[in-house]
């Protein structure tokens, strides 16, 4: 299995352009997450999904938008990319119920804004 | 609002040493714990899982304890080696809904030198 994966690694983008990033996971899990991390902050929660066709917003949620058409994929995207959206994008997924179950994480990819 | 803090922000010791990570949370009516470990330029792993009902979690020389009473984690690590070098991240389970969405806390720098 490859777990979680995210694409791309890394992407530089002007201000005021546009970019989907990736998640896929081949575990099946049902919730997904989408993370931003800046220095110093932790990571903040963007958007999660409860399943194939939800979506609900986190902590951080202007300037970004995401999709879950399929279980195993889920789409960040910025209409309009602003500087302050420059940070380290990671998603993550969880079996759903119970208290036991661990959050899995991808690579992270790395998202600069000119 | 919860609220998660790591303290401290970074910590240096000699190899073989053995030391203890903090956890502060301010709300105590959480689902879980979970600690992590980030590796620079790298996803997050998950180290260790403590539900709201159990004390205490171990995996080989870590041992990770929950008091939520008093709204408290502790990581402890034991003969610590060059090898643990990373960032150590907390993440509580929020219980106002079972998403599985975390807080996370700022992280520790952790540097164990030979």
């Amino acid at each position: 299995n490859a777990g979680v994966t995210q694409t791309p690694k890394f992407r530089v983008l002007k201000t005021g352009q546009s970019m989907t990033l990736l998640c896929a996971q081949d575990m099946n899990h049902e919730y997904m997450y989408w993370y931003r991390q800046d220095p110093g902050m932790g990571l903040r929660l963007i958007h999660y999904s409860v399943g194939e066709g939800t979506t609900a917003k986190g902590e951080v949620p202007d300037g970004y938008n995401v999709s879950r058409l399929k279980k195993q994929n889920f789409l960040l995207g910025l209409e309009s990319a602003a500087p302050s959206q420059t940070s380290v994008y990671f998603c993550a997924s969880r079996r759903s119920g119970g208290l036991i179950n661990e959050q899995f994480f991808g690579p992270g990819t790395r998202l600069t804004v000119l | 609002k919860q609220e998660v803090t790591q303290i401290p922000a970074a910590l240096s010791v000699p190899e073989g040493e053995n030391l203890v990570l903090n956890c502060s949370f301010t709300d105590s009516a959480i689902y879980n714990l979970q600690w992590f470990r980030q590796d620079p330029g790298k996803g997050l792993t998950s180290l260790l899982l403590i539900q709201s009902s159990q004390r205490e979690q171990t995996s080989g020389r870590l041992n990770a304890s929950l008091d939520k009473s008093s709204g408290r984690s502790t990581l402890y690590i034991a003969a610590s080696q060059p090898g643990d070098s990373a960032t150590y991240l907390c993440a509580v389970g929020a219980s106002s809904s079972n998403t599985g969405k975390l807080i996370f806390g700022q992280g520790t720098t952790l540097q164990v030198k030979p």
